[in-house]
């Protein structure tokens, strides 16, 4: 089965810098990466995704790029905010397949003000 | 709101009792989802179900059981747990095509004394 790895697993970045967190996968086949934010207490939410026929994606302060041949993505935030602090994860899944979505350990953003 | 919904928020059990999770969704998805989130191994995916049918068991042990009986509606069925199994169990859904964003309920924070 797939095996996502996300590393860091914490990032303190000072506001209004830029912060990336990276991801790999195994299985090839995956070609759906999206990006969930999770802050405390609360669900993880959708805030990116990218699939495999893509190599990059932007949505304001937020990017995504993905390099099938590596088998790796990134999720970039710039101009970050501290309410940006949240744990963010990774996730990889073959789309029309089995479905199976894996996600990355997550990595715990804090920004200081 | 997600439209995701997950009963109950909370649950006490002990290691002898039975309960049962309950997730549901109305958003016309076809897979579903049970994930186990703890301080160790965060966002774990336990089962998949793909139009009702279970397409991936991610080695969960027996004490804890599946049961989708149509393409809304998601048990987890808990017997004879361990205080290990303690955690935030999380539900989601998807749908191939289109948006393959997964939504994530609420989650039943479980803890067994």
């Amino acid at each position: 089965g797939e095996n996502v790895e996300q590393h860091p697993s914490t990032l303190s970045v000072q506001e209004g810098d830029s912060a990336v967190i990276k991801c790999t996968y195994s299985d090839s086949a995956s070609n759906y990466f999206p990006w969930y934010k999770q802050e405390l207490g609360k669900r993880p939410q959708l805030i990116i995704d990218i699939r495999s026929n893509v190599g990059e994606k932007k949505d304001q302060r937020i990017a995504v790029t993905l390099n099938k041949t590596a088998k790796h993505f990134s999720l970039h935030i710039t101009e970050t905010q501290p309410e940006d602090s949240a744990v963010y994860f990774c996730a990889a899944r073959t789309v029309n397949n089995n479905n199976d979505m894996r996600f990355g350990a997550g990595t715990r953003l804090t920004v200081k003000p | 709101e997600t439209g995701v919904t997950q009963t109950p928020r909370h649950l006490v059990m002990g290691m002898t009792n039975k309960k049962s999770l309950k997730c549901e969704q109305h958003l016309g998805h076809n897979a579903m989802y049970w994930y186990k989130q703890s301080a160790k191994k965060p966002l774990e995916l336990m089962f998949v179900y793909n139009f009702k049918e279970q397409t991936e068991n991610n080695s969960v042990p027996s004490r804890f059981s599946p049961e989708c009986p149509n393409s809304s509606h998601l048990f987890l069925h808990l017997h004879t747990l361990q205080p290990e199994d303690s955690a935030l169990y999380l539900c989601a859904s998807s749908q191939d095509g289109g948006r393959a964003e997964a939504f994530f309920g609420q989650g039943t924070r479980l803890t067994v004394v």
